[in-house]
């Protein structure tokens, strides 16, 4: 059974930069495609993008063009979503998730969630 | 950009029947993913590929689809199933979008 951990909450000045794990086990790694997505207090759920671990590509949706990397370290099955320029906006909780697209679509499972608070 | 648009509210007595709908003008052409989130917690996948059921989700949630409607159906509701339900897919392009959400309250 896939289970994917993320990393705890951080705390960020606007400005800055923040990197979030998600850590994953059962399975084969290198076949997962991760995606990200986060959730803004109160707000619904906003794609961010994803990654093919077999073709080492990402994807990012438009709006966070050029603020997102989505890395993996196949060596500690593991995934990253680090995203610079924070604004006070960017303040939610982002989750990692399991991309389906090669089997069944969709996203199964998510992490916990990382809640990550922008403030000055 | 592509919109799934969702109703903001459905209430539903214990026993009756929650209908959620989702609409969008690419969904006769692209599959719809339909999860639930309870308060503090990560969706989870109720359906996917519009009407097709994950292990372990119970048999009372379906799904239909009508070229630009979309249908979360859940029968015999019960007070678990009160939460926030969305439902995403993808545009034209490739990118993946979620519906603004529907919250579901249990009378």
């Amino acid at each position: 059974q896939v289970q994917l951990v993320q990393s705890g909450a951080e705390v960020k000045k606007p400005g800055s930069s923040v990197k979030v794990s998600c850590k994953a086990s059962g399975g084969t790694f290198s076949r997962y495609d991760i995606t990200w997505v986060r959730q803004a207090p109160g707000q619904g759920l906003e794609w961010m993008g994803g990654i093919l671990p077999v073709f080492g590509t990402a994807d990012y949706a438009q709006k966070f063009q050029g603020r997102v990397t989505i890395t993996t370290d196949e060596s500690t099955n593991t995934a990253y979503m680090e995203l610079s320029s924070l604004k006070s906006e960017d303040t939610a909780v982002y989750y990692c998730a399991r991309d389906l697209t090669t089997t069944i679509g969709g996203f199964d499972p998510w992490g916990q969630g990382t809640l990550v608070t922008v403030s000055s | 950009s592509y919109e799934l648009t969702q109703s903001p509210s459905v209430s539903v007595s214990p026993g009756q029947t929650a209908t959620i709908t989702c609409s969008g003008d690419a969904l006769p052409h692209q599959y719809v993913y339909w999860y639930r989130q309870k308060p503090g917690q990560a969706p989870v996948m109720v359906i996917y590929k519009d009407n097709e059921r994950p292990s372990g989700i119970p048999e009372r949630f379906s799904g239909s689809s009508s070229g630009t409607k979309v249908t979360l159906t859940i029968s015999g509701v019960q007070a678990e199933d009160e939460a926030d339900y969305y439902c995403q897919s993808t545009d034209s392009s490739g990118t993946y979008v979620f519906g603004s959400g529907t919250k579901v309250t249990v009378l």
